[in-house]
Order: C-alpha cells, then sequence, then structure tokens
C-alpha cells in the first residue's frame, strides 16, 4: 500500500504564474488536508476536503487559493497569481473514512519556490 | 484560541535523555501528537495520546500530558544520532479536524 503521493516534490515558479499541487491519498482514504509550511516554522492548516466537498477552508486564503478533491483523481492545490510569500513547503495528509483515532499520513510535501 | 507552543532549540548528548516540552490553549483538545520531521522530508507520526490519559510509553518515547497545566512532554531516552530532527507537538479537537502545529524543537545531538 503506497503512501501519499504528492507531485511534484519541487516547483519554481515566477511572481504571477500559476501553480498546481497534486496529492495522491493513501489507498482507501478519503479524506484529504493540506497544510503549509513556512521556512523555519510549523505547519499550518489550510484545507480539509472529503471526496467532490470542501469540509473546513478556514485556513485558505481568501484569494488566489483554492482546493478540489474530485470523485475521480488526485487532490490539487491551485494557487493562482503565486507571489514570492508563497514559497513555502506544502503538505497533503489523508485519513481514512472513519478515522478513529485521527491519524493522519502525511505526504513528502511540494517545496514551492516563486522567483 | 488554538495555539501550541515550545521551545526552538534542544542539544543533548549522545546516550543522554532528551525532554521536549510543549503548551497548548485549548483545553477541549482531544488528541495530542509528536510528529518528527527530517530535513527536507514530510512528517512522521511518532506517538499520540489522548487527553483523558496522563502516560503513553512506546519503547523509547514517554508521552506526559498534564492536562491541567495544558503541558505535554516528550521523552526520547538514550538519546541517538538518528534522533536528530525537528520535533511538532500537535493538537486536534475531533478525530477527523485539523491538526494544529506547534513551530517545532530542533533537536542537535552532541557526540
Amino acid at each position: 500500500n503506497a503512501g501519499v503521493m504528492q507531485n511534484p516534490r519541487h516547483l519554481v515558479r515566477r511572481r504571477g504564474q500559476e501553480a498546481r499541487l497534486r496529492c495522491s491519498p493513501m489507498k482507501g482514504h478519503s479524506h484529504v488536508y493540506w497544510y503549509r509550511q513556512l521556512p523555519e516554522e510549523g505547519l499550518k492548516f489550510m484545507v480539509y476536503l472529503q471526496k467532490e466537498n470542501i469540509i473546513d477552508e478556514s485556513g485558505m486564503p481568501k484569494e488566489r487559493f483554492s482546493a478540489e478533491f474530485p470523485k475521480e483523481g488526485p487532490s490539487i492545490l491551485r494557487i493562482q497569481q503565486v507571489v514570492r510569500g508563497d514559497s513555502a513547503a506544502y503538505f497533503c495528509a489523508s485519513s481514512p473514512e472513519l478515522a478513529g483515532e485521527n491519524e493522519q499520513y502525511f505526504g513528502p510535501g511540494t517545496r514551492l519556490t516563486v522567483t | 484560541g488554538e495555539d501550541v507552543e515550545q521551545s526552538l532549540f534542544l542539544s543533548v548528548r549522545e546516550g543522554d535523555s532528551s525532554v521536549i516540552n510543549c503548551t497548548y490553549t485549548d483545553s477541549s483538545s482531544t488528541y495530542l501528537y509528536w510528529y518528527k520531521q527530517e530535513p527536507g522530508a514530510g512528517l512522521q507520526l511518532l506517538t499520540y495520546i489522548f487527553s483523558n490519559m496522563d502516560m503513553k510509553q512506546d519503547q523509547r518515547l514517554t508521552v506526559l500530558l498534564n492536562k491541567k497545566d495544558k503541558h505535554l512532554s516528550l521523552r526520547i531516552a538514550d538519546t541517538q544520532t538518528g534522533d536528530s530532527a525537528i520535533y511538532f507537538c500537535a493538537e486536534a479537537y475531533s478525530s477527523a479536524s485539523k491538526i494544529i502545529f506547534g513551530s517545532g524543537t530542533r533537536l542537535s545531538i552532541r557526540p
């Protein structure tokens, strides 16, 4: 059973471009969480999705950021018109349908650099 | 409010015990975690404790929870060079909610 997969692992974008980050949850997992880690800081929650639904987006910036988790395919975190302050590591985590112990399994992250 | 605080650095001698401390503010948190992050890597769940427990031991790891003071600690016995990493304290309210992380404690090991 493969773990949580994220791609790309490293992404470089110029200011104003779009960044698309992909997350494939573990097999059988229907809950996906996105977190952002700024340099030298802890992870900050961004958004929690179940298949086709956004459950909690309280940590997502109101503009330029969006997330989806379609019925088929990976979850996508999309950042439009990137700015230097978006440079960070973006981690995805997944958990199963009935996560009684809330064990979120983390992917290796995508490191976004905005030049 | 939701806030998790921990000291930024800890240096210990190889073979000694490491104790990493953490305080949190949300008394309704049910799950309290310790994660390990090695350079350039993702997060590895080391251990967790439910809020109705005082202590949990798992091989070299001992977690202590003082719910009254909202204080959580992680003790690593016989610290090895492979334990060098950043350790994150974290809390969650329920089994399907976001996890709130501290800023991490960077553990370095002296020979």
